[in-house]
């Protein structure tokens, strides 16, 4: 695809359930991180996969959230039994990474809304 | 551990006005900066760039300069637009690694 692509667009749930949400990078992207968008917080960092393996989880809250990416390039992030503090955009970005600096530029998805009642 | 500062708004402008907001930022080495826009309803996309000091990353009129000796990437527009109304985040990055972002900037331009 021209661009990363992530599903659901909005999702609501209610507290307590587990929610999956879907990014699709950019063809040929090495590089994916998640990052949340909330009100209170800004702009903040996941979680980053290079290929399948994730060698910064630094930003994952709470042991509530995981990743996964398979295949070097669908990732998937789960919350495990939702609470409303966790309502926010999730926003997957991907990027080409390079031996060449400069060419790290992360390019962002529409995101997911989520809504925990 | 690396951190963005930028102006706080929102900020308020008639069209054709001339545009200011600081960025400035703390990093260990040399990280790539960044301006990224958010238009209403929209998702984050991409301004312009920098990866090294002095460098000046340009993209629709708007313009920021790499400066290491103060650590700012403030981002400038000589002529605003009504179209230009959306919230702009500054960012860097340290290679490969995660985007940090500054608080945002919310710009709001009257015709």
């Amino acid at each position: 695809g021209a661009g990363v692509s992530q599903s659901p667009s909005n999702k609501v749930t209610e507290k307590g359930k587990d929610v999956e949400l879907r990014c699709d990078p950019i063809s040929g992207h090495t590089a994916l991180y998640w990052y949340r968008q909330s009100l209170g917080q800004g702009l903040e960092f996941l979680i980053y996969f290079q290929g399948n393996s994730a060698p910064d989880k630094s930003g994952l809250p709470s042991d509530r959230f995981s990743a996964e990416r398979t295949g070097g390039s669908v990732s998937t992030l789960t919350i495990q039994r939702t609470q409303q503090e966790d309502s926010a955009v999730y926003l997957c970005a991907s990027s080409s990474l390079s031996p060449v600096k400069g060419t790290d530029t992360q390019y962002f998805g529409p995101g997911t809304r989520l809504t925990v009642l | 551990g690396n951190s963005v500062t930028q102006m706080e708004g929102p900020v308020t402008l008639s069209e054709e006005a001339f545009l200011t907001i600081n960025c400035t930022y703390t990093a260990t080495g040399y990280p790539s900066l960044f301006w990224y826009v958010q238009y209403p309803g929209e998702g984050l996309q991409l301004l312009l760039k920098a990866t090294k000091a002095d460098d000046k990353g340009s993209n629709k009129g708007f313009e920021a300069t790499y400066r290491k000796e103060t650590t700012s990437f403030h981002l400038e527009k000589g002529s605003v637009q009504v179209s230009d109304s959306a919230v702009y985040f500054c960012a860097l990055s340290s290679y490969g690694n995660k985007l940090v972002f500054g608080a945002g900037t919310i710009l709001r331009v009257k015709s």
